[in-house]
């Protein structure tokens, strides 16, 4: 199983900053993912992370807003942009390696973050 | 689009009891997984089924794909405090088998 390092674990932040989040995965991993989870709310996808070349986005995120980047294949990056206090949320990293039909998903510790 | 519907929302039980979530998909799924996540925690990744009908155990907790591979369920047996959390199923979709739609989750508290 991937051992994923995810941070800030939290952070408060002033509405019209950016924060960036960061993940590193112990191994190379095929996929890698960005999840939103609003406070006793389901996972929400945001974007898959592609190595080498832009990120693909879910229906109302926009690479604007929530620009991801994907250097190599352990390592990603999410920006939350232009904050407002509708972004509070746990914005968690998640990866996949897709090996048959195993695909099971590890995810990270998550980022508490509060916009004020 | 696809979606995943997931029943019931809240389920509290006294410790010992039984509890069941049921999970149903509006497409059919190459397989479904289970999830479950600590009050404060991330997902963790609990089984995948893959095959029509499968039934799968591990101790006190019994995973089920339907027939058609649209429905699923998890039942615990003689549920403990340590099962508190809550349980997500979720489904590949969207054109991919690896992107996940996720459940809105069960909630389970268990009372001592």
């Amino acid at each position: 199983s991937a051992v994923i390092s995810q941070k800030p674990s939290r952070d408060i932040c002033q509405r019209g900053t950016s924060l960036t989040i960061q993940c590193q995965v112990d191994s190379q991993v095929t996929m890698m993912f960005w999840y939103r989870q609003q406070p006793g709310q389901s996972l929400t996808l945001i974007a898959t992370a592609n190595q080498g070349s832009e990120a693909t986005y879910e229906s109302g995120f926009v690479i604007d807003k929530f620009p991801i980047s994907r250097p190599n294949l352990t390592f990603s990056t999410l920006t939350v942009s232009n904050m407002s206090p509708e972004d509070s949320s746990i914005y968690l990293c998640s990866v996949e390696d897709a090996v048959g039909v195993n695909t099971e998903a590890f995810f990270g510790q998550g980022t508490r973050l509060t916009v004020v | 689009g696809q979606q995943v519907m997931q029943i019931p929302q809240y389920q509290h039980v006294q410790e010992g009891e039984d509890f069941t979530t049921y999970c149903n998909s509006s497409t059919t799924l190459s397989n479904i997984q289970w999830y479950k996540q600590r009050p404060g925690g991330h997902p963790v990744f609990l089984i995948q089924l893959v095959k029509s009908g499968e039934v799968k155990k591990q101790k006190r907790l019994t995973f089920q794909f339907g027939e058609a591979k649209k429905n699923s369920s998890l039942h615990i047996t003689a549920t403990q405090t340590t099962d508190v959390g809550t349980y997500f199923c979720a489904g590949p979709g969207g054109g991919s088998n690896y992107k996940l739609t996720f459940g809105k989750g069960t909630l389970l508290t268990v009372n001592p």
